[in-house]
């Protein structure tokens, strides 16, 4: 079984600076990929970014990326230089072997002026 | 721009009165998903589609059905709807059944309330 855990229901940051989310997860297959969508109030969920667990170097995606710790079974998702647009529910997420992505229970980031 | 589209957005139902909960896309994927997810929970994986293929989660009440009748569209049913459907209802789509390894693309829902 697979399962997600985000610590972090609400977050805030001020604009232009860097926020990390965090998540956990717990897998017991061997070939696995981790995700982040984000999404916005009122709008569809989007993929942020992610990372194949084969591959040790971190995944980065322009101001969003991800410090992949396996042993820990940690991914956290760094934004950096955060904008009013980064506003919005984000989602860790794990899939595996089957065609199911589990999802954590999310983190609201609020970016504040 | 392809998409996933759902509609309508927002649905009120009566309880017990079935409804339909209806997804398009433009984007010629293999795979349609449906996930429910309720405030403050993570989307939770209901059934998909591979192509015509339908695959259902072990945990799904038989409450939901669905219907693909073709590639671009596919149908969630809630025959007699009670107070804890109400839910946002997620549709995605992925090019491949490949495992977690497929990106999945999301449309912005349908949220549905019980009266």
């Amino acid at each position: 079984a697979q399962t997600v855990t985000q610590s972090q229901p609400e977050m805030s940051v001020q604009e232009a600076e860097t926020v990390t989310l965090s998540c956990t997860y717990d897998t017991s297959e061997n070939n696995y990929y981790l995700f982040w969508y984000k999404q916005p109030p009122s709008r569809q969920m989007i993929l942020v970014i992610r990372q194949e667990a084969y591959k040790q170097q971190n995944a980065t995606e322009n101001r969003f990326s991800v410090n992949f710790q396996k042993a820990a079974k940690s991914f956290s998702l760094k934004i950096s230089d955060s904008q009013l647009g980064d506003t919005a529910m984000y989602f860790c997420a794990v899939g595996g072997a089957t065609n199911k992505l589990i999802f954590g229970t999310g983190t609201l980031l609020a970016v504040q002026p | 721009d392809a998409m996933v589209i759902q509609n309508p957005r927002y649905q009120v139902t009566q309880f017990g009165k079935p409804v339909t909960l209806s997804c398009s896309q433009t984007l010629n994927h293999n795979v349609m998903y449906w996930y429910q997810q309720k405030s403050s929970q993570a989307p939770k994986l209901l059934f998909h589609y591979y192509d015509k293929d339908f695959n259902n989660e072990a945990d799904t009440p038989d409450n939901f059905q669905s219907r693909r009748p073709n590639t671009s569209f596919c149908f969630l049913d809630i025959r007699s709807p009670g107070l804890g459907d109400a839910a946002m209802y997620l549709c995605a789509t992925s090019l491949n059944r490949g495992g977690g390894r497929e990106t999945q693309y999301f449309g912005p829902g349908t949220r549905l309330l019980v009266l």
